[in-house]
């Protein structure tokens, strides 16, 4: 069955502190991966999509990377604006091609 | 483009009642979808409608739910003799089908059952 965790499940960081969020995934034939910002009350903004291992893709302080197993969400030198909840999701290919599984998001906080 | 707009944002209602709720895609997008999300998760899949044809539906949708998406424009979204569980939030996405195109989502109906 296809499956995405996203770890970790909150992550507090200092404003101008780098780190990475994490997700796993496993489905049965990548059609695309995609990172999406959900802030609170809202429906989650999409960010990026990756297709293949190896791909990155950049927006301001963001950078996704893609394996055959995981993807990384990079934040370089976060402000508190970059406070959220990120949230990964997969696409496979075959019968369930049109169904789009999401993690359960890491929530990530920056103090001033 | 205006965005994705669901319809109403907030629903509190008692326990059996049945409740409907509206999503209004990007114009020009043909695919639709509905996700629920509960606190502390990520959207769960429910079902997706390509045009007017109700195309999957996820185990997680009971017989007390049904959609529909006439005309291919907008969606309803209906779950009677509602229970407590059913509290969550209710997102609506649209895309525009091509490959791996992303979803737009809504800013979702908020149901309390109580």
């Amino acid at each position: 069955e296809d499956q995405v965790t996203q770890s970790p499940e909150a992550l507090r960081l200092q404003e101008g502190e780098s780190s990475s969020l994490n997700c796993s995934y496993t489905v049965s034939g990548l059609r695309g991966l995609f990172w999406y910002r959900q802030d609170p009350g809202k429906g989650p903004e999409f960010l990026f999509t990756l297709y293949s291992a190896g791909e990155e893709k950049e927006k301001e302080r963001l950078k996704a990377t893609l394996t055959k197993k995981e993807s990384f969400l990079h934040i370089t030198a976060p402000k508190p604006e970059d406070s959220a909840t990120y949230l990964c999701a997969v696409q496979a290919r075959g019968s369930s091609a049109s169904k789009i599984i999401f993690g359960s998001g890491t929530r990530l906080s920056i103090r001033p | 483009d205006t965005g994705v707009s669901q319809n109403p944002r907030h629903k509190i209602t008692k326990r059996g009642q049945n409740v409907t709720f509206r999503c209004d895609p990007i114009s020009e997008h043909n695919r639709l979808y509905w996700y629920r999300q509960t606190l502390g998760q990520g959207p769960e899949f429910l079902t997706y409608f390509q045009n007017e044809a109700q195309l999957e539906k996820s185990r997680l949708l009971s017989d007390r739910f049904s959609a529909e998406r006439p005309k291919g424009s907008f969606s309803t979204l209906e779950i009677q003799r509602t229970e407590q569980g059913d509290s969550a939030m209710y997102l609506c996405a649209s895309s525009s089908g091509t490959v791996n195109s992303p979803l737009h989502f809504g800013n979702g109906t908020r149901l309390t059952v109580t």
